[in-house]
């Protein structure tokens, strides 16, 4: 059974960079069978994907393009997701997710607050 | 970007009423379309995919149907522990969108 888990700081100041980790576990990050997907959603709001890695390379919401990294750690079987200049909009569960077409499984999320 | 467009935003029903939800998609996506659930507090769950195939798990009361630009995603007998918001996503093409949610109450 695939298993994700999402790590790093709940608080992050405005202007800053968040920076959160999925740990992967069930399978390889190296598999070809799943792409590593970003998606967040704010406090009684909607779905929002960030973007997604796999071999091939990363593609990104382009509304964050400009401020998003994904990469990916193969020694530690893990992606990671960097977004920069954060603001208070930025505020929100952030989920890693598996992606081949469809989000097959999920990390539990992770609550990222913007503020000083 | 396809935008996806869901309704109703909320329905009220009762235990054993049938239920649609529709999504609309602003250009084809072919069956590219898959339905979570998401209770408060939790991670969605992947429902439906490919437009019509239930997940490993569902229920069977749960069914999925429609192409290119109209999907709807029907509940045969509400029960009371599908109380849960409900998303669609187009996976056709990047970026990838949501609808906006339809969230079902038990009256």
């Amino acid at each position: 059974q695939v298993q994700l888990q999402e790590s790093g700081p709940g608080l992050v100041k405005p202007s800053q960079t968040l920076s959160l980790i999925c740990t992967v576990s069930g399978t390889s990050i190296t598999s070809d069978k799943y792409s590593w997907a970003w998606i967040r959603q704010p406090a009684g709001k909607g779905l929002e994907w960030i973007g997604r890695i796999n071999t091939s390379g990363t593609n990104y919401n382009p509304s964050l393009k400009s401020r998003v990294t994904i990469s990916v750690d193969t020694s530690k079987n893990q992606f990671s997701l960097n977004l920069s200049s954060v603001t208070a909009a930025d505020t929100a569960v952030y989920y890693c997710a598996t992606y081949a077409r469809i989000f097959i499984y999920w990390g539990q999320g992770t609550l990222v607050t913007v503020s000083s | 970007d396809i935008q996806m467009t869901q309704s109703p935003s909320f329905v009220s029903a009762s235990v054993g009423d049938r239920v649609t939800i529709t999504c609309r998609a602003s250009q084809g996506i072919s069956s590219w379309l898959a339905w979570y659930q998401q209770k408060p507090g939790k991670a969605p769950n992947l429902m439906i995919y490919g437009a019509y195939s239930l997940q490993s798990g569902v229920p069977s009361r749960f069914s999925g149907s429609g192409y290119g630009t109209d999907f709807s995603l029907t509940i045969s007998s509400l029960q009371p522990e599908d109380s849960a918001t409900y998303y669609c996503q187009q996976g056709n093409s990047f970026p990838l969108t949501f609808g906006g949610g339809t969230k079902v109450e038990i009256k």
